[in-house]
This record gives C-alpha cells, structure tokens and sequence, in this order.
C-alpha cells in the first residue's frame, strides 16, 4: 500500500534563510509525486510535481524538489523563505487512475 | 485559468441531516475525487470517480457517503445522515491524466 510520511510536523525558519521539508513514501512502482501548499483556510495548491525524466523539479514560488528513488524521498527545498511562505505543506504520492494519498503535513512558520 | 469551483463554502448542518456539496471540475477533465480534512489533521481521501462510476474509495466513506455527476458539470457528494465527526473541509479534485487540481474547499459543520 502506499504511504507518505512527513516527519516534521513544525518547522520554524528565520526569514531569508534556507528551508528543506522531507517527504518520504512507500510505494510499490515509480511514483508520481506532489507537493501542495495550504495557506490558512484556503484550498490546496500544487507547487510542483514529478513523474519521470529529470529529478530536480522546479516549482512555483522559487520552490524545488528532488526525487532521490534510493531514498524514497522527495524532499522540498527553497533557497531563501520569505514571510508569505508560512503554510501547511503537503506531500502527495499518487499514480494514473488511482487515489492519491497525503502525508500528514509540515507546518512552516517564518520569523521576521 | 480554469479552476475547480466547489459550493457552498461553509455549510451548517444539524446532526441527522442529508447535506449535499457540489463541484464543478475542470470542464474536460476525467476524473474526479473526494478528499476531506478534518480540522488540524492530514487531507483523507474519500472517493474517485471515473466514467460515470466509483472507481477506488476509502473505508470513510462508508453506505452514508454517495457521489453523483447528474449532469456531466457538476460532481456531487451527498452525506446521507450528518455525524458530529463528519465535521471537516472537504476538497473536490479532476484531473485529466497529471496532476489533481484542488477546489477551495467546502468547510462542513455538523452541529
């Protein structure tokens, strides 16, 4: 079955400095792999996603993440955080067709 | 940019009640989902929905949980008898063959 782990639940950064989120899954084939962002009370955006070919995907909002398949991890990364960023950030496994299932969430907070 | 429209935004229920949440997908879009997320918890996936039937659910959603594309627009989920715990955000989802697109959400309340 797969799954999708987060292991931190709450990150806090200082504005202007670096952000990794990790993003691990368990998955049976090649997955197709997500990253959403919640902003309080609103729907889910995607910032990025992966399916195949190059492993270092660019997102929106000068997000980016790397499929690393020995790892099984996808974790997301941003060079510098700025106050905006703040949210809940999702990461998504899925495949054509089927569901796709959520990992329980990162909370980002930004210090001024 | 076409989007995933969901209706109401908030909807208040009494606990007992039939509520009905609508989504209008991207218009040509195959298919279609249920997720919710109850409030401070990870987004669940419900249901999906492709050529005009259930195609994968979820152990939530349960013989009080049914979908519906009445029309060929809209996509609907209708919770039969309101619970408390049905209490949540719930999010419609299409794609075609990439990636879901999300609507806003519907937050329910299951007073």
């Amino acid at each position: 079955a797969q799954s999708v782990t987060q292991p931190d639940i709450h990150i806090t950064v200082s504005e202007g400095a670096s952000l990794e989120l990790r993003c691990n899954y368990s998955y049976g084939a090649t997955p197709y792999l997500f990253w959403y962002v919640q902003s309080p009370g609103q729907g889910l955006q995607l910032l990025l996603k992966y399916f195949s070919g190059d492993t270092l995907v660019q997102g929106i909002k000068g997000f980016e993440a790397e499929f690393k398949r020995s790892q099984s991890s996808f974790n997301l990364r941003k060079p510098s955080v700025h106050w905006s960023d703040a949210a809940e950030y999702f990461c998504a496994v899925g495949d054509p067709g089927q569901n796709f299932v959520f990992g329980p969430g990162t909370r980002l907070s930004v210090l001024p | 940019e076409p989007e995933v429209t969901q209706t109401p935004s908030h909807q208040v229920t009494q606990m007992g009640q039939e509520v009905i949440l609508r989504c209008v997908p991207i218009s040509n879009h195959l298919y279609f989902y249920w997720y919710r997320q109850i409030l401070g918890q990870k987004v669940e996936f419900l249901v999906s929905f492709y050529n005009n039937e259930i195609s994968e659910k979820s152990e939530i959603f349960d013989d009080q949980f049914s979908v519906e594309r009445p029309d060929g627009s809209n996509f609907t989920l209708k919770i039969r008898s309101t619970k408390l715990e049905d209490s949540a955000m719930y999010f419609c989802a299409s794609r075609l063959t990439g990636s879901p697109f999300f609507g806003p959400g519907t937050r329910l309340t299951v007073l």
